[in-house]
């Protein structure tokens, strides 16, 4: 089956620094990837969605200037956090689509702490 | 607007026996899909069942089951013989036809009991 990797799967980081998630789909090309976030006993919220070789549309209420969300090719997507606090402590969570069919495949989740 | 509701926050089942979880959903779209996934402690998201909104059966899936009912826009998931792996959380979701953006539920927590 189609199979998403997310690194790093945890990860701390300081308050003020930048931390960078990767999405990569890997036995299938990935047209679109979505970017969820999920804090503890919530559902998940989608932050954005990524064509590949075009900018991410974004859902209301994200800034698109602290979630930065690269779909650089066809099998990587990557959100970087910039200027990290506290509130952005959160399990983040991708999926991708092929374009053909129902199917999401969603990656295994990156927790992201930040002290 | 699109909008997904489960109305159960926890629920126990003895385990061999069978559990109904709820989901009713709203929306104007004509043409849509439904999905429950199950999420263990581990936190991935696993795709459970698919009922598309012009299937006229409702989606089998071994032990799990989607009780579609349209007209009242419900979407329950039905699980079978429940086992103590099946303790997780459980979300059901839709998407818009071609639109490709998910909404989800708020969740069910599944505790099944020995």
């Amino acid at each position: 089956g189609a199979v998403v990797s997310q690194h790093p799967s945890r990860v701390i980081c300081k308050s003020g620094t930048s931390v960078k998630i990767e999405c990569r789909s890997l036995d299938f090309q990935a047209t679109t990837m979505f970017w969820y976030r999920q804090f503890p006993k919530q559902s998940l919220m989608l932050m954005a969605t990524s064509n590949e070789g075009s900018k991410a549309t974004y859902e209301q209420g994200v800034e698109k200037d602290k979630f930065l969300i690269n779909h650089a090719s066809l099998t990587l997507s990557t959100l970087t956090v910039t200027s990290a606090h506290p509130e952005d402590s959160s399990f983040y969570i991708c999926s991708a689509r092929t374009g053909q069919g129902y199917e999401q495949y969603f990656g295994p989740g990156t927790r992201l702490t930040v002290t | 607007a699109q909008k997904i509701t489960q109305t159960q926050p926890g629920m126990f089942v003895q385990e061999k026996e069978a559990v109904t979880l709820d989901c009713t959903y709203d929306t104007s779209d004509p043409s849509y899909g439904l999905f429950w996934y199950k999420q263990p402690s581990s936190g991935e998201m696993i795709f459970l069942i698919y009922q598309g909104s012009y299937d006229q059966q409702n989606a089998t899936e071994g032990r799990y089951s989607l009780n579609f009912q349209k007209a009242r826009k419900s979407a329950n998931l039905v699980i079978s013989a429940s086992q103590l792996g099946d303790s997780a959380m459980y979300f059901c979701a839709m998407e818009r036809s071609g639109g490709f953006k998910t909404i989800f539920g708020a969740g069910t927590r599944l505790f099944v009991k020995a």
